[in-house]
């Protein structure tokens, strides 16, 4: 079956850390760049950082550069999301989705996992 | 903010058309393929139109996607209750080096 499946979401202080994980089965994991964007409760969709398929490269979202870490292990088909320092501006859901298309002018988010909630409060 | 402009909301009738417009720049939507998403509430998004104006299998025929200069519209023809939803664009922008997407539509089908 053909599924990305999130974990890793809690609650957790401000200041704090939470890894955050990303299984994928079903399809050639490391063929595919990965996502994750994120969504507030009652607002839209944010991007907050991309990982080619070989870990090669990363962009990441203003508002997370030096706090979040994206990374991924190919021989166990998991990409993963470091949270470092998190805010109450972090609170979430986090989704993780493939990346296709060839080349940056061209790419889509054509597999999607369900999310995984992340609470950043005292 | 977003870097791409939506309009909040739009409504229309069963069996009617409606259309949602995506407005950006030259350093996205203009040199940049769009794709569009469908997120059914309480759900995860899923992927309606890549390419500007490609549908993946399984995706009906009565969606569809547009792209001229700087904006993107999704079109949406045959309402049906179960499409509403919230709608969002998403391309790349080469000068943020970023991927961006839209503040997203909710659609309402009265």
């Amino acid at each position: 079956q053909v599924q990305l499946v999130e974990s890793g979401g809690g609650v957790v202080q401000p200041g704090r850390s939470l890894r955050l994980s990303c299984a994928a089965s079903g399809f050639t994991f490391r063929n595919y760049g990965m996502i994750w964007a994120r969504q507030a409760p009652g607002k839209g969709l944010e991007w907050v950082t991309i990982i080619w398929y070989d870990a090669s490269n990363q962009y990441y979202t203003d508002s997370v550069k030096g706090r979040f870490t994206v990374s991924r292990d190919n021989s166990k088909n998991t990409l993963y999301l470091q949270m470092n320092s998190l805010r109450a501006d972090d609170t979430a859901v986090y989704y993780c989705a493939t990346v296709t298309g060839a080349g940056a002018a061209r790419w889509y988010f054509d597999l999607w996992g369900r999310g995984t909630m992340v609470i950043v409060s005292s | 903010q977003s870097v791409l402009t939506q309009p909040p909301s739009v409504s229309a009738a069963p069996g009617q058309k409606v259309t949602i417009s995506c407005s950006g720049s030259s350093s996205n939507i203009g040199n940049n393929d769009v794709s569009w998403y469908q997120q059914l509430p309480g759900t995860a998004p899923r992927l309606l139109i890549y390419d500007n104006d490609k549908r993946p299998s399984g995706i009906p025929d009565r969606f569809s996607g547009s792209k001229s200069g700087t904006s993107a519209t999704l079109g949406i023809t045959g309402l049906q209750t179960g499409d509403e939803a919230d709608y969002y664009c998403g391309t790349w922008d080469s000068s943020l080096t970023a991927v961006v997407f839209g503040g997203g539509t909710k659609l309402t089908v009265l």
